[in-house]
């Protein structure tokens, strides 16, 4: 079954717009961690945010925010202010014991910033 | 954050060739290294995981024997593929991590893009 589900195969966003990528996950476990990477062309994974199962107030870095909504089980991306620079796949995972917290990945979703 | 690095970054070679791809962490010791294939456009499928002193796990569907990893030390580990063919052409993604499971981020190196003519 899949873990993480990502609709978006590709997203179009204007310069300096946010943009909302979907992640929806699946799991009976109680204690799970979310990750959100970045991959550019150049093909290296960047790392951008984790949340917690049980973190009750959703993750902020920079930029970019989780919407967590436990019931629902989202964990989406908000990437603030886009900038040219943010062109990339962008990939939701997630850790859990009946995984053996090893990562499971989603299938991505392309962003491509307009100028 | 910490460093994970990759040689080589591209390989090309013929059908029937072996290819070693080295994965090192370069600031800190790796309780676990993990080896990821990924084709153009998809996402990262998750080959094998391994331990250092310990034989790799292998995922389902993954050849133990095509696709021979080595996890001499705590900052290297190496993923050979055997007798290559066009089909094991793909982007190769080792990743590394320490410390406990759950709240960990795992370390990617740069990758290895694979091409058998």
């Amino acid at each position: 079954a899949q873990k993480i589900t990502q609709t978006q195969p590709g997203m179009f966003v204007q310069e300096k717009e946010a943009v909302t990528l979907d992640c929806t996950y699946d799991t009976s476990d109680q204690s799970y961690g979310l990750f959100w990477y970045k991959q550019p062309s150049s093909g290296e994974m960047i790392f951008l945010i984790y949340q917690g199962s049980y973190d009750e107030q959703n993750a902020t870095e920079g930029r970019y925010s989780l919407n967590f909504q436990k019931a629902r089980k989202s964990a989406n991306l908000v990437i603030s202010a886009s900038q040219l620079g943010d062109s990339a796949m962008y990939f939701c995972a997630m850790r859990d014991r009946s995984n053996d917290y090893k990562l499971s990945f989603g299938a991505g979703t392309t962003v491509t910033v307009r100028a | 954050g910490a460093v994970v690095s990759q040689h080589p970054s591209r390989v090309i070679c013929k059908s029937g060739t072996s290819v070693k791809i080295e994965c090192r962490s370069l600031d800190f010791q790796a309780t676990t290294m993990f080896w990821y294939r990924q084709f153009p456009k998809q996402s990262l499928m998750l080959m094998a995981t391994s331990n250092e002193g310990s034989k790799a796990t292998y995922e389902q569907g993954v050849e133990k024997d095509k696709f021979l990893i080595n996890h001499a030390s705590l900052t290297l580990s190496t993923l050979t593929v055997t007798s290559a063919h066009p089909e094991d052409s793909s982007f190769y993604i080792c990743s590394a991590e320490a410390g406990d499971y759950l709240h960990n981020e795992q370390f990617f190196g740069p990758g290895t893009r694979l091409t058998v003519l």
